[in-house]
């Protein structure tokens, strides 16, 4: 099973920065990652697929980037809506999917 | 748009059964493979199952193999889980979620909480 690791557990950055959040595959995983978004009370939402694809509807300021076992997503200007939690998975090598812990974005 | 609705949720005591449903309107369901992820409460998020577009595949989490079973009706653009010997650990909201061209998730229900619990 693919473990995907995600640092840090929680980001605190101020309205208006940059956020970068990292995610690492157990072994590589080429560039089948997806990113997703999840606020309170919500079900998650696709971001990013392919590793740096924007899924449809995302905001330009999201992105990802990365291939192998080392990836980033990036928020390049940090909305008050962007303050939540993001989960990446690798669809590389399943069954089983795999996701990361997750990492908090909390205002600073 | 996609819709994908969860019923069937509640609680259930351990070792009994419990069968959800997942109703999908907005596409074709019968072109996508179709998915169940999990959230225990407070906690991330864990794959549980997919089954192909055609029913002739199915994989399982290690944690739920020989326990829950994946299912659909196309005719009725419906998914299913039925979990049958409950622990207290697959308390959790079930989600259903609509596969990608490959096995991300593009399309999310709102969930429904199953507690086990006596």
């Amino acid at each position: 099973e693919i473990v995907m690791t995600q640092s840090p557990a929680t980001l605190s950055v101020s309205p208006g920065e940059r956020a970068t959040l990292s995610c690492r595959a157990s072994q590589s995983v080429s560039s089948n990652v997806a990113w997703y978004q999840q606020k309170p009370g919500q079900a998650p939402r696709l971001l990013i697929y392919g590793a740096s694809t924007r899924a449809t509807g995302i905001p330009a300021r999201f992105s990802g980037s990365g291939s192998g076992t080392e990836f980033t997503l990036t928020i390049s200007s940090l909305q008050s809506e962007d303050f939540t939690v993001y989960y990446c998975q690798q669809y590389n090598n399943w069954p089983p999917l795999t996701f990361g812990g997750g990492t908090k974005v909390e205002i600073k | 748009q996609v819709q994908l609705v969860e019923s069937g949720g509640g609680v259930v005591q351990p070792g009994r059964s419990l069968r959800l449903s997942c109703a999908a309107s907005g596409f074709t369901f019968g072109l996508y493979a179709m998915h169940w992820v999990r959230q225990a409460p407070g906690k991330g998020l864990e794959w549980v199952a997919v089954i192909s577009y055609d029913e002739n595949n199915e994989y399982y989490a290690d944690s739920v193999k020989g326990r829950f079973t994946i299912s659909r009706d196309n005719s009725r653009n419906t998914l299913y889980l039925q979990m049958n010997s409950l622990r207290a650990e697959d308390t959790a909201v079930y989600y259903c979620a609509r596969g990608g061209d490959y096995p991300w998730f593009d399309s999310w229900g709102q969930g429904t909480l199953v507690t086990v619990s006596s």
